[in-house]
């Protein structure tokens, strides 16, 4: 059973464009929702994260919107460039009286063509 | 602050032998985390420590693949005899006690023949 599932798997966009990213889950007791940046022959990375107490979050470039009703969160890199070519993953866990185990999406590979 | 360290960072093996891996988490850092990336996956955990106890290895195999972390710092994780689904890329990850931050090292990349 695949508790988190992510969307497109592959992803090409113009420099300078929208690149968004889905994810939906399925266990309502998870309660932290990380994404993570992977380059080729590097770890993933911490990109950006959010609670459910919060419909919205942004650092940068980048925004995560949460719908918990929907049980799906999103994220929305602005501005999009070539150096942001990379694999993305979401993921969630239970933070809280659970196993705190992070559970991935299969991620998605963004191309961001100059 | 360095990294996680994890070594070596490629390692090729004929099916059946023995092969391990080794970890260094982030100074400080009490939370210690195996995981298993397949080409193209996500990572999938296989063990958790929390210091030097084993708190979650539900997913690790246990009948071929065995792990330890001596003194609650630096980990090994074995694979004794590795099989040609073995072959991915083992990431390790440390985390601070309290904190949801999961910091991930470089990984190896296994390849059994």
């Amino acid at each position: 059973q695949q508790q988190v599932k992510q969307s497109p798997q592959s992803l090409i966009v113009q420099k300078g464009g929208i690149s968004i990213i889905n994810c939906a889950y399925e266990n309502t007791a998870f309660d932290y929702f990380p994404w993570y940046q992977q380059f080729p022959g590097k770890g993933p990375a911490l990109l950006i994260a959010i609670r459910p107490d919060v419909s919205e979050k942004k650092e940068g470039r980048f925004t995560i919107s949460f719908n918990k009703s929907a049980k799906q969160f999103s994220l929305h890199i602005m501005d999009s460039q070539p150096g942001d070519s990379a694999t993305y993953f979401c993921a969630a866990s239970q933070t809280q009286g659970g196993s705190e185990k992070l559970v991935f999406g299969k991620g998605t590979k963004l191309t961001v063509n100059p | 602050e360095a990294g996680v360290v994890q070594s070596p960072r490629y390692k090729i093996i004929e099916k059946k032998q023995p092969v391990a891996f080794w970890c260094n988490p982030i100074s400080g850092h009490n939370t210690l985390y195996w995981y298993l990336q397949n080409l193209g996956q996500g990572p999938e955990l296989l063990i958790r420590y929390e210091n030097e106890e084993a708190v979650d290895d539900s997913q690790l195999p246990k009948d071929r693949f065995s792990a330890e972390r001596l003194k609650g710092v630096d980990s090994t994780l074995k694979i004794q005899p590795a099989e040609l689904g073995d072959s991915a890329v083992y990431l390790c990850a440390s985390s601070r006690r309290g904190e949801d931050t999961q910091y991930f090292g470089p990984g190896t990349r296994l390849t059994v023949l």
